[in-house]
């Protein structure tokens, strides 16, 4: 069974400048996330999709950033204009369906530096 | 509020040898998942054992056991015989009911195993 994949696996970009990142979940996961890693802490849920349904986007700073989840499959996540403080890594997971306490099963992350 | 604390920011260990990794929490929740995961350096998160709060006895996998002390709101994982691929962040994590099925991470704490 083939992983959640995730690209690019890195970026550097400049303040104000705007990036994407596409996720590609486990097939038959109805349950898509993403979160922001800063080095030194654990992961922060930033949004949580069920199927192309947004069911969780609190802590997402709306005026920046911005995801989809295409078809109930594929999500990108963008930020625009990034910030300094938006240097992270960036984890998108994948769940099977929206039981609670399933496991979550994770791509290998977007490290963003922003400078 | 509800919290996971890792008291142990970095710890260490002899190759074959036993280590604890402490995790405590606050909830005041009754039903709840616990979680340990596992981020290698460079490598994706993967989950290592997963704990329901209603279930006294404590969950195995392989090398990997809890100490679940639902009274004292602590979980903490312990690895036999220690292997250099062991050598990773581990977080802990719970998912508390009506949350949203989110789950609530501590910092980590980072585990080096040593020949």
């Amino acid at each position: 069974e083939a992983g959640v994949a995730q690209s690019p696996r890195y970026k550097i970009i400049e303040k104000r400048q705007s990036v994407a990142f596409w996720c590609n979940p486990i097939s038959g996961h109805a349950t898509l996330y993403w979160y922001q890693q800063i080095l030194g802490q654990g992961p922060k849920l930033l949004i949580q999709f069920q199927n192309n349904g947004v069911v969780d986007d609190s802590q997402l700073p709306k005026d920046r950033f911005s995801a989809e989840r295409l078809k109930g499959v594929d999500s990108t996540l963008k930020i625009q204009p990034a910030k300094l403080e938006d240097s992270a890594v960036y984890l998108c997971a994948s769940s099977l369906g929206d039981v609670w306490g399933e496991t979550q099963y994770f791509g290998p992350g977007t490290r963003l530096l922003v400078l | 509020a509800q919290t996971v604390t890792q008291s142990q920011p970095e710890m260490s260990v002899q190759e074959a040898e036993t280590v604890t990794l402490s995790c405590t929490y606050d909830t005041s929740e009754n039903n709840y998942y616990l979680f340990w995961y596992k981020q290698p350096p460079s490598r994706q998160m993967i989950l290592v054992i997963r704990q329901e709060a209603y279930k006294q006895q404590n969950a195995t996998e392989n090398r990997f056991s809890v100490n679940f002390q639902k009274a004292a709101k602590s979980f903490s994982l312990k690895i036999s015989d220690s292997q250099l691929g062991d050598t990773a962040m581990y977080f802990c994590a719970f998912a508390p009911a009506g949350n949203n099925r989110k789950l609530i991470w501590g910092l980590g704490t980072s585990l080096a195993v040593n020949p």
